[in-house]
């Protein structure tokens, strides 16, 4: 059974670059019906889609974000990861990784990480 | 970037009630639109997709409708565990959008 597993650090200082990773178990990620996503949901708000990847690098990004987050795929490792830079409190949020699985002409996460919170704070 | 409108933004139902939740998108998205359910302290869990196929083990009083730019997740019959925040996401075009939630809450 495919599972994701965010890691990174918990607390993050502003004006630094916040750096997470997910690692993929239970299947492959260099598969051709998958995307791989970031979405955060800071404490008792909504979900935001930050960007996704597709195993051959090609990357999506959420254009409030873009001129600071950096989403890459290692697939030797089973990973893909996140760089958020130029933190601020306005970032602190529990971040979560997902499979997006193309289904027909849609799509879907159909599979997430338990999420990892991230604080920025000095 | 599309915006996704969901209503009521929170209602108070009662187990056995009849729940609709409304998404409404600022253009046209086919029916390119999913349905989420987030219980407090979990990641989301995806009921719905394609705005009205079922996911794998969602239990059938959940269903959607729904095409272009309003679209409809129902819970025919309210049941104690799912009391919980649902969310709806387009993925039609980039960036992906979320509607606000709606919080189901016990009456």
């Amino acid at each position: 059974q495919l599972q994701l597993q965010e890691s990174g650090p918990g607390l993050v200082k502003p004006s630094e670059t916040l750096s997470l990773t997910c690692t993929v178990s239970g299947g492959s990620i260099s598969s051709s019906s998958y995307y791989w996503g970031w979405i955060r949901q800071p404490p008792g708000k909504g979900l935001e889609w930050i960007g996704s990847i597709y195993y051959s690098g090609s990357t999506y990004y959420n254009p409030s974000l873009k001129s600071r987050v950096t989403i890459s795929v290692d697939t030797s490792k089973n990973q893909f990861s996140l760089k958020l830079s130029s933190v601020t409190a306005a970032d602190t949020a529990v971040y979560y990784c997902a499979r997006f699985v193309i289904v027909a002409l849609s799509g879907a996460f159909d599979i997430w990480g338990q999420g990892t919170m991230v604080t920025v704070s000095s | 970037a599309i915006q996704m409108t969901q209503s009521p933004s929170s209602l108070s139902a009662s187990v056995g009630d009849r729940v609709t939740i409304t998404c409404r998108a600022s253009q046209g998205i086919r029916n390119d639109l999913g349905w989420y359910q987030q219980k407090p302290g979990k990641a989301p869990k995806l009921l719905i997709y394609a705005a009205s196929s079922l996911q794998s083990g969602v239990p059938s009083r959940f269903s959607g409708s729904g095409s272009g730019t309003d679209f409809t997740l129902t819970i025919s019959s309210l049941q104690p565990e799912d009391f919980a925040t649902y969310y709806c996401l387009q993925d039609y075009n980039y960036p992906l959008t979320f509607g606000q939630g709606t919080k189901v809450e016990i009456k």
